[in-house]
């Protein structure tokens, strides 16, 4: 069974730094690109940034780009996501997501509360 | 950035109804278009891929269809358990974007 679990969250103030995790299990998470999506409260979803299979490659939105920067370990089995210079408006829960052959994500985390205050 | 416009943004229904909600992109993104469930508290669930596929084990009362700009997601007898927000997401080209959400009530 796939399993996604992530860690992290936490009550950090503006311009302050947080690293998530994400702990996977159940698929060969080397042969799979993984996303991370956030949703502040009451929100939509928004899709943060991915990493291709081997960490060689790397998109992000253009909400966080040159501030938030994706990584994973596949010997670990987990993906991470380092937020620095963090806003109020990162204030949110994290999900990392698991992409699949086909468009779209088939699997998520539970999700992560991120909130930024002061 | 691929702006993707859903609508209606809430809608009010009753089990045994037929829904459909409408999913509009700023740009061709020809099949590569997501649908989501999300029920509160919980994660989203991947209901229908590219445009029309559906996912093993979502009920066939499910349906996606469309492609290009304009896309839909019907589902054809609301059962009690549909009642949640639906997402529809462009996987066509980076950043993805999402619908801001269609929340179904009862």
């Amino acid at each position: 069974e796939v399993h996604l679990v992530e860690s992290g969250g936490a009550l950090v103030q503006p311009g302050g730094s947080l690293r998530l995790s994400c702990r996977v299990s159940g698929f060969d998470f080397s042969s799979r690109w993984m996303s991370w999506v956030r949703q502040a409260p009451g929100k939509g979803l928004e899709w943060v940034g991915n990493i291709k299979r081997d960490g060689s490659d790397k998109y992000y939105s253009g909400s966080v780009k040159g501030r938030f920067t994706i990584s994973r370990d596949n010997a670990k089995n987990s993906l991470y996501l380092q937020m620095d210079s963090l806003i109020v408006d990162d204030t949110a829960v994290y999900y990392c997501a698991k992409e699949f052959g086909d468009p779209g994500f088939d699997a998520w985390g539970q999700g992560t509360l991120v909130t930024v205050s002061s | 950035d691929i702006q993707m416009t859903q609508s209606p943004s809430s809608l009010s229904a009753s089990v045994g109804d037929r829904i459909t909600i409408t999913c509009r992109a700023s740009q061709d993104i020809g099949n590569y278009l997501v649908w989501y469930q999300q029920k509160s508290g919980k994660a989203p669930k991947l209901l229908i891929s590219n445009a029309s596929s559906l996912q093993n084990g979502v009920p066939s009362r499910f349906r996606g269809s469309g492609s290009g700009t304009e896309f839909s997601l019907s589902i054809s007898s609301l059962q009690p358990e549909d009642f949640a927000t639906y997402y529809c997401q462009q996987a066509d080209r980076f950043p993805y974007t999402f619908g801001q959400g269609t929340k179904l009530e009862n």
